[in-house]
């Protein structure tokens, strides 16, 4: 199993650029969140998916979309990218959500994205 | 109210040491308390949970200990070793909620 995947690793942007982060997870999970990992900020939710088909706004949304049409896929997007958007992006997914039987969220190696 | 907050935001401790990082938080209705583990250049991982029906949770040299009167839990590394070097995240989330809220992490750097 190769667990949760990101494409792509790296990428720069220039301001007003668009682009797409892709996500796949091949456990058959029915969660899927992005977030972006900021120094001293932690890790802040984008936006997530309880299952195909539907998505929700987290803590920071603004600046961004993101589209679940397969289960095992999530995609994120940024449409006119800002250098504020610089910054590490972390795909995750879980069996259940947190605080459930099975709430361990598995994260994806990462996207670095820097925004010129 | 949906805050963790989370300190040090660095911490360095010597080799057989113990590592002690804490978080605060103020929503009474958290009930599941996990951290994370992130080492340079992976994604995080789960390291070890609590909830609060018990005070303590031990997993070999990892200790979280809660205080619910308080609304505090720490993680506690035992005799700490160079391999624990990483970035730590505390998190806390609400039963039937669909998300979890991170706190600020703290960056351990244990010395040989």
């Amino acid at each position: 199993n190769a667990g949760v995947t990101q494409t792509p690793k790296f990428r720069v942007l220039k301001t007003g650029q668009s682009m797409t982060l892709l996500c796949a997870q091949d456990m058959n999970h029915e969660y899927m969140y992005w977030y972006r990992q900021d120094p001293g900020m932690g890790l802040r939710l984008i936006h997530y998916s309880v299952g195909e088909g539907t998505t929700a706004k987290g803590e920071v949304p603004d600046g961004y979309n993101v589209s679940r049409l397969k289960k095992q896929n999530f995609l994120l997007g940024l449409e006119s990218a800002a250098p504020s958007q610089t910054s590490v992006y972390f795909c995750a997914s879980s069996y259940s959500p947190p605080s459930g039987i099975y709430d361990e969220q598995f994260f994806g190696p990462g996207t670095r994205l820097t925004v010129l | 109210q949906q805050q963790v907050k989370q300190s040090p935001q660095s911490l360095i401790v010597q080799k057989g040491g113990i590592s002690i990082i804490n978080c605060a938080y103020e929503n009474t209705a958290f009930d599941y308390f996990p951290w994370y583990q992130q080492f340079p250049g992976k994604g995080p991982a789960l390291l070890i949970a609590i909830r609060p029906d018990v005070s303590e949770k031990k997993e070999g040299r990892f200790t979280i200990s809660f205080n619910k009167s308080a609304k505090q839990f720490s993680l506690h590394i035992m005799d700490s070793q160079p391999g624990d070097s990483a970035t730590y995240f505390c998190a806390a989330a609400i039963q039937g909620a669909q998300k979890l809220v991170f706190g600020q992490g703290t960056r351990l750097t244990i010395n040989p």
